[in-house]
């Protein structure tokens, strides 16, 4: 089965930019999709199709997808984007959905 | 405004069953996919099952294939989950998500409800 590989955690000073790592076979062939999950919350998708965001969330949000890595990019973090990320895809070898093991973002 | 609030859950038996609903609201639901995505606690999350808008597609998990059943009212507005042969590593809380796609269940979740925990313990 199709296996998504994240860090289990990345740390970023407030105002600095973090990336989060998406790794998969040739994942770059794939669409991609971005969550964002507060403690005791739902989780919110925060990007699509690799690098679409859906209205209402920040243009600091921004994807990008090749080779065997997709990244997630949050410039000038706020403390208010810690947080869980997940992300996720459609392996169609499977079909089934497919999400990483998530990375939790602490703003220091 | 789109809202998907689940109901059913609680504690229950090894071995034992229980049925998730979903109730949608704020858009046409039998234009869209919907989707069963679970969280165990301080987990990450599982996709579950996914039906696309008309049941022509249906997708489980291997983890619950056999023992699950999803399915939906269009009419009802209500997507459901039929959980058979509970286990413990059943337990989690249980999130209905609305897929964008017509016709084939294989895209993103773009709304999520607040989720419903299921406990499986003797």
């Amino acid at each position: 089965s199709y296996v998504l590989t994240q860090p289990p955690s990345v740390s970023v000073a407030p105002g600095k930019t973090a990336r989060i790592t998406c790794g998969g076979n040739n994942i770059g062939s794939k669409s991609v999709h971005w969550y964002q999950q507060k403690p005791g919350q739902a989780p919110v998708l925060v990007i699509y199709y690799d690098s679409d965001r859906p209205s209402g969330i920040p243009e600091r949000f921004s994807g990008s997808n090749s080779g065997n890595t997709a990244t997630l990019t949050i410039s000038r973090v706020e403390a208010g984007d810690e947080a869980d990320y997940y992300c996720q895809v459609w392996d169609s070898s499977s079909d089934h959905q497919v999400f990483g093991g998530g990375t939790k973002l602490t703003v220091l | 405004e789109v809202q998907l609030v689940e109901s059913g859950g609680g504690l229950v038996k090894p071995g034992g069953s229980l049925r998730l609903s979903c109730a949608a609201s704020g858009f046409t639901f039998s234009s869209y996919s919907m989707n069963w995505v679970r969280q165990a606690p301080g987990k990450g999350l599982e996709w579950v099952s996914s039906i696309s808008s008309s049941s022509s597609y249906i997708y489980y998990a291997d983890s619950v294939k056999g023992r699950f059943t999803i399915s939906r009212d269009n009419a009802k507005n209500s997507l459901y989950l039929q959980m058979n042969s509970l286990r413990a590593e059943d337990t989690a809380v249980y999130y209905c998500a609305r897929d964008p796609s017509i016709a084939a269940a294989r895209s993103h979740f773009d709304y999520w409800g607040q989720g419903t925990l299921v406990t499986v313990s003797s």
